[in-house]
């Protein structure tokens, strides 16, 4: 079975700062894939960034990147420049990729506040 | 209409009630899947339908049936809950290969009494 950990409850940073959210995860996998996703306080979950276990660099979408640290496990997510709409929770996750399962295994979450 | 949409948005109903939260999705994919998120735990999976056929059962009650009449639609029908049922439900799709990214609606907080 798959566990994510994310040990930080809630985070705050300064309005264009950068901020990085941690991530740990367990799997004995080989093949997997590991997600971000923001939820405002709307309800809605949105998908931020994509990491592949065999992928070699590590992904960045915009202001969003990825420190994929595949040794240790982890899959920390940077914020560049924050602004104050990112303000949100953040969940990452995981899924193993040869098993056929499709569902996605999340964390307990992050909520930043970005503070002006 | 594009993405994935849940009614109703909110839902208060008594433990004898029998309600239905409805998704649907645009994205022409063909996997969808239940969550429940309760206050201060993780994302917890509930049904995956894949092809129209229910693939994953995460040792949901009985209390909630999923339904799942096209690859468009995806329904939790709800009956004699309990208060700690209350809780936002999540409707996620996604396709079949790939990332396999889900994509998820807004969802809808459930309240019961």
């Amino acid at each position: 079975a798959q566990k994510i950990t994310q040990t930080q409850p809630g985070m705050f940073v300064q309005e264009k700062e950068a901020v990085t959210l941690d991530c740990t995860y367990d799997t004995s996998d080989q093949s997997y894939g590991l997600f971000w996703y923001k939820q405002p306080s709307s309800g809605e979950m949105i998908f931020l960034i994509y990491q592949g276990s065999y992928d070699e660099q590590n992904a960045t979408e915009g202001r969003y990147s990825l420190n994929f640290q595949k040794a240790r496990k982890s899959a920390n997510l940077v914020i560049s420049a924050s602004q104050l709409g990112d303000s949100a929770m953040y969940f990452c996750a995981m899924r193993v990729l040869d098993t056929g399962r499709r569902a996605l295994t999340f964390g307990s979450g992050t909520r930043l506040q970005v503070q002006p | 209409e594009t993405g994935v949409t849940q009614t109703p948005r909110h839902l208060v109903m008594g433990m004898t009630n029998k309600k239905s939260l409805k998704c649907e999705q645009h994205l022409g994919h063909n996997a969808m899947y239940w969550y429940k998120q309760s206050a201060k735990k993780p994302l917890e999976l509930m049904f995956v339908y894949s092809l129209e056929e229910r693939v994953e059962n995460n040792s949901v009650p009985s209390r909630f049936s999923p339904e799942c009449p096209n690859s468009s639609h995806l329904f939790l029908h709800l009956h004699t809950l309990q208060p700690e049922d209350s809780a936002l439900y999540l409707c996620a799709s996604s396709g079949i290969s790939g990332a396999n990214v889900l994509t998820f609606g807004a969802g809808s907080r459930l309240t019961v009494l």
